[in-house]
């Protein structure tokens, strides 16, 4: 079945320093969400990416979307305490609404 | 405004118990999904819904319905739990338009234990 993994799994930054997590699935997607969950919270959406190659911007954050469209990146520039959490990516095989997540990078920013 | 609501917000039942998580949004979205979420891991999909009357599986679906009888309303029936549906179980809406869903909201969540 259709697999999306992420990684790192886990990152520790020194907080300033900046961070990437990588998106890859086992099949293309129509589009690709990125999410941000804090510990006990539920998923906020952040961005989501429907172009082959796009790439937009959020203040520190940069996510891209790959030009197969199987793959995305996040990062963040200067990473500040506030950027803790788990940050997931998700998307639909292409011709479906079935999403799938992927494992997720848990971020910790040391002050 | 309130967005996705579920009830409960936590919830134990003995192997073998039948229960139903409420979900509610009030953004007139037109998709809306299950999904559980495992300890220290990503969500998997159980159910989703293009609208009212059309649900379909997703990747977890064994030992769940779903029904969609209005647009506001999602509820997810665990059909005789067991230790192994123990999960934090996320709602979520997202409009939809041009054959694509949007941002996914996702409602609080509701833990649960099953003993």
């Amino acid at each position: 079945g259709q697999q999306v993994m992420q990684i790192p799994q886990y990152q520790h930054v020194q907080e300033g320093e900046d961070f990437t997590t990588y998106c890859n699935s086992s099949t293309t997607l129509s589009n690709i969400q990125w999410y941000k969950q804090r510990p006990g919270g539920h998923p906020v959406f952040l961005i989501q990416l429907v172009k082959s190659g796009e790439v937009k911007k959020q203040k520190r954050l940069t996510f891209q979307f790959g030009e197969a469209k199987k793959n995305s990146s996040l990062h963040i520039t200067a990473t500040q305490t506030t950027d803790v959490g788990t940050y997931f990516c998700a998307g639909p095989t292409s011709g479906t609404y079935k999403y799938i997540f992927g494992t997720g990078t848990r971020l910790k920013v040391l002050a | 405004n309130a967005g996705v609501t579920q009830t409960p917000k936590f919830q134990v039942l003995k192997t073998g118990q039948s229960m139903t998580l409420q979900c509610a949004q009030d953004m007139n979205h037109e998709y809306m999904s299950w999904y559980r979420q495992d300890p220290g891991m990503g969500l998997r999909l159980i159910h989703y819904s293009v609208g009212a009357g059309i649900t379909d599986q997703g990747e977890v679906p064994n030992g769940y319905n779903v029904s969609r009888s209005t647009t506001e309303d999602f509820p997810l029936r665990l059909l005789s739990a067991a230790p192994s549906q123990t999960s934090v179980y996320f709602c979520a809406s997202s409009r939809l338009a041009g054959g694509r869903t949007y941002e996914q909201y996702f409602g609080p969540g509701t833990r649960l234990t099953v003993t």
